[in-house]
């Protein structure tokens, strides 16, 4: 079956990285985007980026466009977001999920379990 | 950025009710939305895509429609299992954008 598992819980200090991984099985990886998504406790869901490995576009949310880079390694169906600089209001849980399409971010589906990233001095 | 809206935030309804869910966005998506079901401590998972189409295996009492701005969730018959939080999301540009969800409790 299609399936999309991610790293596990990072704990980070601010002003440090976290890089988390993805890894797909059950489809084509390079036929379809990579979404990453976070949720803040408590609160709703906000649309970081997308990457496509067909041609290794991206498509970067601008609010997050100097501290992220999303990639892929088409090798193990594997696509990564590391998000630099981290602040307290990173504190989030981090999905990354299959986007429909290679051209442009469209909707989402399946989903990873999540990762929760805490930053926290 | 496209904003997006929904109402009610939070509702209460008993097994058997019909159950409709409006999305609003902030200017014209044609029909680029998409709605989402998540319960607590899980990953959400797509229900309708291009505001009307059911995702495989994805309940029939669920049904989405609209076009442009206005759009609409229908649970045509509430389950129990359908307690969660709902979310639409347009799909037609970037920044893909998210409503800040509708809370479904079953009394």
């Amino acid at each position: 079956q299609i399936q999309l598992v991610q790293s596990g819980a990072e704990v980070k200090k601010p002003g440090a990285s976290v890089k988390v991984s993805c890894k797909a099985s059950g489809y084509t990886f390079s036929n379809y985007g990579i979404s990453w998504v976070r949720q803040a406790p408590g609160q709703g869901l906000e649309w970081m980026g997308w990457i496509t490995s067909y041609n290794g576009d991206t498509n970067y949310a601008q609010k997050f466009q100097d501290r992220v880079t999303m990639t892929t390694d088409t090798s193990t169906s594997t696509a990564y977001m590391e998000l630099r600089s981290l602040r307290s209001d990173d504190t989030a849980v981090y999905y990354c999920a299959r986007d429909i399409s290679v051209a442009a971010p469209n909707w989402f589906d399946p989903w990873g379990q999540g990762t929760l990233v805490i930053v926290s001095s | 950025d496209i904003q997006m809206t929904q109402s009610p935030s939070s509702l209460s309804a008993s097994v058997g009710d019909r159950v409709t869910i409006t999305c609003r966005a902030s200017q014209n998506i044609k029909m680029y939305l998409n709605w989402y079901q998540q319960k607590p401590g899980k990953a959400p998972n797509l229900l309708i895509y291009a505001a009307s189409s059911l995702e495989s295996g994805v309940p029939s009492r669920f049904s989405g429609s609209g076009s442009g701005t206005d759009f609409t969730l229908t649970i045509s018959s509430l389950q129990f299992e359908d307690f969660g939080t709902y979310y639409c999301q347009q799909g037609y540009s970037t920044p893909l954008t998210f409503g800040p969800g509708t809370k479904v409790d079953i009394k």
